[in-house]
């Protein structure tokens, strides 16, 4: 079945150390990548996004993420949080044989110890 | 920044109560969508709506559940007979064009049913 896996369902770090969240997908081919951020008491607000091309892409915030295909996977990353970065994050996949629907992983809470 | 909105920010409905829930995507965006999230579990897709007409909807939609752009500027999403299952987190989602492209969300509406 098509699905999107988020492995760590809570993660904790401390400001300024630098951070991965992991996302893992299951389709055929290349699927179009996004990662949301969900502050509390906030809507879904796009990271950043892969279509094709470039497999490190940059997003808002000094976010980064990297798509391999070889591992199907689509990492975020950033070098140094920020108290600010504490919230939920979700990857998502879209594109799927052309539907128009965002497939979403289980999220991610990150915490940051100051 | 434009932004998708929702109203209200909570609904609270007894069993079996009908309820809508309304709102205003990016003006001039033409795919509209809703998801859900139950508590800690997935975002889930539920409808894409595109020139006045349904596009996708998944299985949780079915015939207690209808969408309707009533005006040039509302969409808006009805539960006709509530359960208890259907508390959820609902978000409202539109985009400027179908898969190869940026859905934005809206803060949402958190539904409890009674």
């Amino acid at each position: 079945a098509q699905s999107v896996t988020q492995p760590d369902i809570h993660i904790t770090v401390s400001e300024g150390a630098s951070l991965e969240l992991r996302c893992n997908y299951s389709y055929g081919a290349t699927p179009y990548l996004f990662w949301y951020v969900q502050s509390p008491g906030q809507g879904l607000q796009l990271l950043l996004k892969y279509f094709s091309g470039d497999t490190l892409v940059q997003g808002i915030k000094g976010f980064e993420a990297e798509f391999k295909r070889s591992q199907s996977s689509f990492n975020l990353r950033k070098p140094s949080v920020h108290w600010s970065d504490a919230a939920e994050y979700f990857c998502a996949v879209g594109g799927i044989q052309g539907a128009q629907k965002l497939v979403f992983g289980q999220g991610t809470r990150l915490t940051i110890n100051p | 920044e434009p932004e998708v909105t929702q109203t209200p920010s909570h609904q609270v409905t007894q069993m079996g109560q009908e309820v809508i829930l309304r709102c205003v995507p990016i003006s001039n965006h033409l795919y509209f969508y809703w998801y859900r999230q139950i508590l800690g579990q997935k975002v889930e897709f539920l409808v894409s709506f595109y020139n006045n007409e349904i596009s996708e909807k998944s299985e949780i939609f079915d015939d207690q559940f209808s969408v309707e752009r009533p005006d040039g500027s509302n969409f808006t999403l009805k539960i006709r007979s509530t359960k208890l299952e259907d508390s959820a987190m609902y978000f409202c989602a539109s985009s400027q064009g179908a898969a190869k492209n940026i859905q934005y969300f809206g803060a949402g509406t958190r539904l409890s049913v009674l």
